[in-house]
């Protein structure tokens, strides 16, 4: 697999390989941790999320990493399928704004078949 | 149970009119969203509505605003339209009392202001 950190634009990966999708968070008081997927056309979908007090966190073939110590958050893809094929961003709040997000700008996971 | 959905799915308008953009929540949520997304600022916080009431504001002008209706439904309302205000507006619900739980976006109503 590959990482990448959100200011490069496109991520490409073979199909069936990991991906790992990086992101440098802003707040420090930030607490609450979102990946969304995006296809073209359609709206952010949820993918994963965590919270401050954990450092890990599994879903379905996703994992999401937490670092506090260097305000770090990754999202790993296992086996990538062209199926993932997407823009990807990773969001943050806090516990006083509620449902107010500050989105990263977004990386394309593009999977080669 | 059915997604977030919003109306229209696009809107072609010229500058100075007013449009008003319509978004029913997931049932059961009570919380709903709206945000920006330009290819330029990316996803860009409006507002937050929660039990008719706007708990949160991003920093937009005051052309821009929202109401929420007792069943939680949701419309935000863009006056004077200006070039830059086209974009793709979305709204998102969420169960949201007070802790953070997902936002769950609809697909969005893509502005175009000519």
């Amino acid at each position: 697999g590959e990482s990448v950190g959100l200011h490069l634009p496109t991520l490409s990966v073979q199909e069936g390989d990991n991906s790992i999708i990086n992101c440098a968070y802003s707040n420090s008081a930030s607490d609450y941790f979102i990946w969304y997927k995006q296809e073209s056309g359609k709206g952010p979908q949820f993918i994963i999320d965590i919270r401050s007090n954990m450092d890990k966190r599994q879903g379905q073939r996703v994992t999401v990493l937490l670092n506090k110590t260097v305000k770090h958050l990754s999202l790993q893809i296992a086996a990538t399928q062209p199926g993932d094929s997407a823009v990807y961003f990773c969001a943050e709040n806090w516990a006083g704004a509620n449902s107010k997000l500050t989105f990263g700008k977004g990386i394309t996971l593009s999977v080669r078949p | 149970k059915a997604g977030v959905t919003q109306t229209p799915r696009y809107l072609i308008k010229t500058r100075g009119q007013q449009v008003t953009l319509s978004c029913s929540p997931i049932s059961g949520h009570r919380s709903v969203s709206w945000y920006q997304q330009t290819p330029g600022q990316g996803l860009q916080f409006l507002f937050e509505y929660f039990s008719e009431t706007q708990r949160n504001k991003g920093n937009f002008p005051g052309r821009f605003s929202g109401r929420q209706f007792s069943n939680s439904r949701s419309e935000m309302n863009v006056s004077t339209l200006e070039l830059g205000d086209s974009a793709l507006y979305l709204c998102a619900s969420s169960l949201a009392g007070q802790e953070n739980s997902p936002l769950h976006f609809g697909n969005g109503t893509r502005l175009t202001v000519t």
